[in-house]
């Protein structure tokens, strides 16, 4: 079975600080991907990386920056927390080929006060 | 319009058949998906179908698309209280990303 993982399942940061969210795959998957996710807007896309080293915005990659030096593990960075961004982050994984389908971690959620 | 459609909300007794209906955006996405979410937990991905399908078909779900009418369904037979989550279609677009709706809740009623 497919297993991603997510570092912490609930985080409390302070307005300012540096927030590390990291999520670490073990199916080889090229490609990964971070989502936040808010009541009625449904999951949105931040960043994605398709390779080590890669990365391309999403749909709001604002305030967030990422990074993947090795292709197991997808780091979220949010440079300056802000209470904005309180919010649930879904790290996720998809192969190449086939569906592409994408297999999800169990969340993050993150309050910012 | 830009955003796949989805209804919020699905109220259904238990043992009903329940269709959940999502309209997506782009004629040129190839696959489309099915994703649960139950509470306090992440996506968990139920069934995909290729564009050039017409009907899948899985245990007690079946994936129906309408490709001309960009419409996607999913419904499932016999529905338990288990059953009772958030359902998010997702289409996956040229550039290989997903984009999903707002996702239908599900409430199966004793």
């Amino acid at each position: 079975d497919v297993k991603v993982t997510q570092s912490s399942r609930y985080l409390v940061k302070r307005t300012g600080e540096k927030v590390f969210l990291e999520c670490v795959q073990d199916m080889d998957h090229e490609n990964m991907f971070w989502y936040r996710q808010d009541p009625g807007l449904g999951l949105r896309l931040i960043y994605f990386s398709y390779d080590v080293k890669m990365k391309e915005k999403g749909d709001i990659p604002e305030g967030y920056s990422v990074s993947r030096e090795k292709k197991e593990r997808f780091s979220l960075i949010l440079e300056s927390a802000s209470t904005n961004q309180t919010s649930m982050y879904l790290c996720a994984s998809s192969p190449l080929g086939q569906g592409n389908e994408q297999y999800f971690g169990p969340g993050t959620r993150l309050t910012v006060t | 319009g830009e955003d796949v459609e989805q209804s919020l909300f699905l109220s259904v007794r238990e043992g009903d058949s329940s269709v959940i209906n999502c309209t997506y955006t782009d004629s040129s996405s190839t696959y489309l998906y099915w994703y649960k979410q139950e509470p306090g937990a992440g996506l968990q991905l139920l069934t995909y179908i290729f564009s050039n399908m017409d009907m899948k078909q899985d245990q007690r779900l079946t994936v129906l698309l309408n490709k001309k009418d960009k419409h996607l369904s999913l419904r499932i037979a016999d529905t338990q209280t288990g059953d009772s989550a958030i359902y998010f279609c997702a289409e996956r677009r040229s550039q290989g990303n997903l984009i999903f709706g707002k996702g239908t809740k599900l409430s199966v009623k004793p």
